[in-house]
């Protein structure tokens, strides 16, 4: 099993300038997450979803947009991208409630995603 | 409100000595307490959750930690460590609650520990 992929790796943005950051995972998970880690900072919640067709806000969601078309994809969207929004994305999936709630913390992880704004 | 507090920004031991890496927590209710570790450039992967039962949870390399209501701590902790534990710990923490959902994990900030040969 792949698990969870994330693409790209890296990405240089101009502030102003938009992109998708691709998410996809294997494992038919039904919740699904995007974080941003800081340096110092740990991870914040940007936004997450519990199936196809819904996503809600985290901690952290605005300048991002999110989708959940499949089980398998759920992309992030930075509309207008600010330095602010220089940091590493993670996705990461869950088997949620099915698994009880201690299933649905149980986050498989894909590798990142180091997005830079200059 | 939930929040986890990692008081260490490292800790560093010798290899073949005993590890702890501290982790204190507050919910409004009862807790679920994860430990994930983050080796360079990877993604975070699971270590061990504590849910209910036994406050010693024992989990992935050797690890285990020591859920402390009183104190609220999730202490992680290794008898013996290798250079190769050498990584990020995130500790987290959701409250329980039968609503469930999946607003996810409030995470800590991460400590970096660093086994010297």
């Amino acid at each position: 099993n792949a698990g969870v992929t994330q693409t790209p790796k890296f990405r240089i943005l101009k502030i102003g300038q938009s992109m998708t950051l691709q998410c996809t995972q294997d494992m038919n998970h039904n919740y699904m997450y995007w974080y941003r880690q800081d340096p110092g900072m740990g991870l914040k919640l940007i936004y997450y979803s519990v199936g196809a067709g819904i996503t809600d806000k985290g901690e952290v969601p605005n300048g991002y947009n999110v989708s959940r078309s499949t089980t398998e994809d759920f992309p992030l969207r930075l509309e207008l991208a600010a330095p602010s929004q220089t940091s590493v994305y993670f996705c990461a999936s869950s088997y949620g409630r099915a698994r009880g709630i201690a299933g649905a913390n149980v986050l498989t992880f894909g590798a990142g995603s180091r997005l830079t704004v200059l | 409100a939930q929040s986890v507090a990692q008081p260490e920004d490292q800790v560093n031991v010798a290899e073949g000595n005993p590890l702890t890496v501290k982790c204190t927590y507050s919910v409004s209710g009862n807790p679920y307490l994860f430990w994930y570790v983050q080796y360079p450039n990877r993604g975070l992967q699971f270590l061990l959750k504590y849910i209910t039962g036994d406050n010693l949870v024992k989990g992935s390399y050797g690890f285990e930690a020591e859920f402390n209501k009183s104190q609220t701590s999730f202490h992680l902790k290794k008898p013996s460590a290798l250079v190769s534990d050498s990584a990020l710990y995130f500790c987290a923490v959701r409250e329980m609650r039968s609503g469930g959902g999946a607003d996810g994990l409030t995470f800590g900030k991460g400590t970096h520990l660093i086994i010297q040969p």
